[in-house]
């Protein structure tokens, strides 16, 4: 069945560093491509979405593109800040519709 | 988010009580989730709702029952707790008036951690 896998965590930063977290998947058919944020004590909110390949998804300065030759879907940051410390999720729909998640990476960003 | 809420947020229980979490939205939302997070698992959805008493199973609906009977709320009973049960557990929307396909952009509630003793 379909499925994501992220990169093992925790991610531990210094402020102001490139931030990559690895996501690919196992699909058939072209999913949509998603990343969640959770940050400490709360619910999941969405960070960007791609519906089609090379679709590039941005918000707050974090991108991910698209890429169906790798199956991937990297989450890439220029700078992080400490306010950036939470759980990423990467999740793709499957072919009903309904959304699977990876298992999450913890990064924290140390001042 | 204020639209979703989710009580209680915290519960310790034991082993074979029943126990229901409950979920309430303020908006008209027709899909409703929910989901377990486990460490090493992610989130993993247990039931969801299209509409008002429509209901289908996910990934893991084994010991878990769920009813709509009004657009709002979405409670999820766990009839006789189990240890394995022990989880955070969060609810969520999609957006009204679309398929599925539509409904996957979610929002999610803060969550219910459930402790199974």
């Amino acid at each position: 069945g379909d499925s994501v896998t992220q990169m093992e965590g925790p991610v531990t930063l210094s402020e102001e560093a490139f931030l990559t977290i690895n996501c690919t998947y196992t699909a058939t058919g072209y999913p949509s491509l998603f990343w969640y944020v959770q940050y400490p004590g709360e619910g999941l909110q969405l960070l960007l979405k791609a519906t089609k390949a090379d679709d590039k998804g941005s918000n707050k300065g974090f991108e991910a593109t698209y890429r169906k030759e790798t199956t991937s879907f990297h989450l890439e940051k220029g700078s992080v800040q400490v306010s950036d410390s939470a759980v990423y999720f990467c999740a793709l729909s499957d072919s009903t519709g309904k959304l699977i998640f990876g298992q999450g990476t913890t990064l924290q960003v140390k001042p | 988010d204020a639209g979703i809420t989710q009580s209680p947020r915290y519960k310790i229980t034991e082993t074979g009580r029943q126990v229901t979490l409950m979920c309430h939205q303020t908006w008209s939302h027709s899909y409703m989730f929910w989901y377990r997070q486990d460490l090493g698992h992610g989130l993993r959805l247990i039931y969801y709702s299209a509409a008002a008493d429509i209901t289908d199973k996910g990934e893991v609906p084994d010991g878990y029952v769920v009813s709509r009977s009004k657009t709002e709320n979405f409670p999820l009973t766990l009839e006789s707790a189990t240890r394995s049960q022990t989880s955070v557990y969060f609810c969520a929307i999609g957006v009204s008036g679309q398929d599925l396909s539509g409904a996957n952009v979610l929002t999610f509630g803060a969550g219910s951690r459930l402790t199974v003793l």
